[in-house]
């Protein structure tokens, strides 16, 4: 199994929906929780910190469950650009950071 | 802020050469780089994280002897693959991180193509 589990999707949405991707983690000593959305043939860009009591910025909202080790991100009024892979990352203590395979997403016209 | 450099952005080598690839954060000073690889369709994998003037941590599965790694400064490190072959073909990326912060920033990669 996987230490960091994601949809791989891909999730095809019109615009202007609403999607949400799901994460789960199987280390229970991980400390920090992120998204990055990572466009084709280039570098993850950070896309926002993921809280306990949880996140938003704009149209994205992160929300991290430890009890469940359970990650979620919610994307509302989906844009053409919002096409990408999103990346849950997990960091342990000393920095072992562990990425998740990634979700695609494309939103249509 | 918080912006990473890679150098080059492709390169193409033949099948036993070197190949150098820069990673420099610009307006920062990183504590803490780290590399990774990432074949078509597939996820990054870390390689080793770097610290400044210390010796490399690496990933299991990765060759330090292959992959050379040098922290020499809090802006710079470079990773050097060792007589490299087609399968070593990939994208490699570096990040860096702030001190006292696990965010990471990434540089744009390196398309690293062996014949």
């Amino acid at each position: 199994r996987k230490e960091v589990e994601q949809d791989p999707g891909p999730f095809n949405v019109p615009e202007g929906a609403t999607v949400a991707f799901n994460c789960t983690y199987s280390n229970s000593a991980s400390q920090s929780f992120f998204w990055y959305r990572q466009d084709c043939r280039k570098e993850p860009k950070l896309l926002m910190s993921v809280y306990s009591s949880g996140n938003e910025d704009g149209r994205f909202t992160a929300q991290l469950n430890r009890a469940s080790q359970y990650i979620s991100l919610l994307i509302r009024d989906s844009k053409l650009s919002d096409s990408a892979t999103y990346l849950c990352v997990v960091t342990r203590r000393g920095f072992k950071t562990i990425f998740g395979a990634g979700t695609r997403l494309f939103v249509k016209a | 802020g918080a912006v990473v450099s890679q150098h080059p952005s492709w390169v193409i080598c033949k099948s036993g050469t070197s190949v150098k690839i820069e990673c420099r954060s610009l307006d920062f000073q990183a504590t803490t780089m780290f590399w990774y690889r990432q074949f078509p369709k597939q996820s990054l994998m870390l390689m080793a994280t770097s610290n400044e003037g210390s010796k490399a941590t690496y990933e299991q599965g990765v060759e330090k002897d292959k992959f050379l790694i040098n922290h020499a400064s809090l802006t710079l490190s470079t990773l050097t693959v060792t007589s490299a072959h087609p399968e070593d073909s990939s994208f490699y990326i570096c990040s860096a991180s702030l001190q006292g912060s696990y965010e990471q920033y990434f540089g744009p990669g390196t398309r690293l193509t062996v014949t």
